[in-house]
């Protein structure tokens, strides 16, 4: 399996413009998780899904993000307008259902969208 | 999910074992241990998740205390690749058909591997 891909691996954009993060789980995983990673605020969660249904978007900071899973093999995350103070790494990570033996609920990340807003 | 406690930093001589130790004092019941780590620039990789007994694979040991309320993840033999940051995180996980609960990671501990 490829693992967990994302694109783009970088993006680089003027403030106000919309910027769509597209991510590909590992095939058979019921789990898909978008995370931002910056200096200041380290890894934080952004919202989960389970069998492409949103679980917790608590941490979606504003009506700005927004995320969607139409099917089990493709979700995107889209700022909308973008904002400098959104420039971060952006992670999405798969996982199974934890069910014992050597299926270890164990989450598995992309490489990162990396974000410039200017 | 309970939060966790761990060191800013630590440093380890090459080819020595790495101790990286975590509070987890309001740990619950249900809630496992989880380490990941993250090498510069790329995504937290999974090393070594437990309940309550100690734990081993071909990364590392995890080593529970009997209160569950802290733990220690051993690197036998540190390498220069060990350089990442160490993250411990507790987290609920429920049985097939419930919610799983999210991974909410800390700072973590930035061990340095010195040659």
């Amino acid at each position: 399996d490829a693992g967990v891909i994302q694109s783009p691996r970088h993006e680089v954009t003027e403030m106000g413009q919309e910027v769509t993060l597209r991510c590909k789980p590992i095939s058979g995983h019921d789990y898909l998780f978008w995370y931002r990673q910056t200096m200041m605020r380290g890894l934080e969660l952004l919202i989960y899904f389970n069998n492409n249904v949103p679980i917790d978007d608590s941490g979606m900071p504003e009506d700005r993000f927004s995320a969607k899973m139409p099917n089990a093999s493709f979700s995107t995350l889209k700022i909308q307008p973008s904002e400098p103070r959104d420039s971060a790494v952006y992670f999405c990570a798969s996982s199974l259902v934890p069910g014992g033996g050597l299926n270890t609920g164990e989450l598995f990340f992309g490489e990162g969208s990396r974000l410039t807003v200017l | 999910d309970a939060k966790t406690t761990q060191p800013t930093s630590m440093d380890c001589a090459e080819g020595r074992a790495a101790n990286l130790p975590c509070n987890h004092s309001t740990i619950s019941g249900n809630e496992y241990v989880y380490w990941y780590r993250q090498i510069h620039s790329q995504g937290p990789q999974y090393i070594i998740h437990g309940l309550k007994n100690n734990e081993t694979n071909e990364m590392a040991s995890l080593i529970i205390t009997e209160d569950r309320k802290s733990s220690t993840l051993i690197l036998p033999h540190a390498t220069l690749r060990d350089t990442a940051v160490y993250y411990c995180i507790v987290r609920v996980v429920l049985n097939y058909g419930g919610s799983q609960g999210n991974l909410i990671f800390g700072k973590g501990t930035k061990l340095s591997v010195k040659p």
